[in-house]
């Protein structure tokens, strides 16, 4: 069965304090992983997407990889604002409607 | 929202009700989802559509039905609602980019069954 894994659930940060959160995957076959971000009451914004083994994104304090197994986002010297809820999601090939399937995200808080 | 609005954004009805909640881009996607997430089990699509008139089911779409007849709106109903049903749903688009589709999202409806 495919499954998208994200860890740890929560993770509490302070204002500075680099760390990375997991998303791990194992499906049949991979056309992309995306990272999403979504704020309490709001829906989920776009980050990245990632196609392949060894490419890395970056967009501001944020930089997001991809393994054969596992994609990281690593958030350097996170603010406060950086708080919220980051989910990944995983689109597999075979699937030209684009379904995807989420992880159950991580929940960011980062304190001042 | 990558223009995308959703209404309404928030309902109470009572169990037995029939709900439609809408979904309105004006990116001109072709490409429309329906989700629900809940917690415990994330972001689930419900059904989905691949241009007017073409609608598929998605993975948790017992007691939802779709309808899409202008590429820009897309509709789902609950024809009887029932508690199970209560969640935040939201809509999403895409447009393909090679074999890629990166969705977007609305900002969503919270829909309680009372």
């Amino acid at each position: 069965e495919d499954q998208v894994t994200q860890s740890p659930e929560a993770l509490r940060l302070q204002e500075g304090e680099s760390s990375s959160l997991n998303c791990s995957y194992t499906v049949s076959g991979l056309r992309g992983l995306f990272w999403y971000r979504q704020d309490p009451g709001k829906g989920p914004e776009f980050l990245f997407t990632l196609y392949s083994a060894g490419e890395e994104k970056e967009k501001e304090r944020l930089k997001a990889t991809l393994t054969k197994k596992e994609s990281f986002l690593h958030i350097t010297a996170p603010k406060p604002e950086d708080s919220a809820t980051y989910l990944c999601a995983v689109q597999l090939r075979g699937t030209s409607y684009g379904k995807l399937t989420f992880g159950q995200g991580t929940i960011l808080t980062v304190h001042p | 929202d990558a223009g995308i609005t959703q209404s309404p954004r928030h309902k109470v009805t009572e169990t037995g009700t029939p709900v439609t909640l809408r979904c309105h881009q004006t990116e001109n996607h072709r490409y429309m989802y329906w989700y629900r997430q809940d917690p415990g089990h994330g972001l689930r699509l419900i059904h989905y559509s691949y241009g007017v008139k073409d609608t598929d089911k998605g993975e948790v779409s017992d007691g939802y039905s779709v309808s899409r007849s202008k590429t820009e709106d897309f509709l789902l109903t609950l024809e009887s609602a029932t508690s199970s049903q209560t969640s935040v749903y939201f809509c999403a688009i895409s447009e393909t980019s090679g074999s890629i589709n990166e969705q977007f999202f609305g900002p969503g409806t919270r829909l309680t069954v009372l």
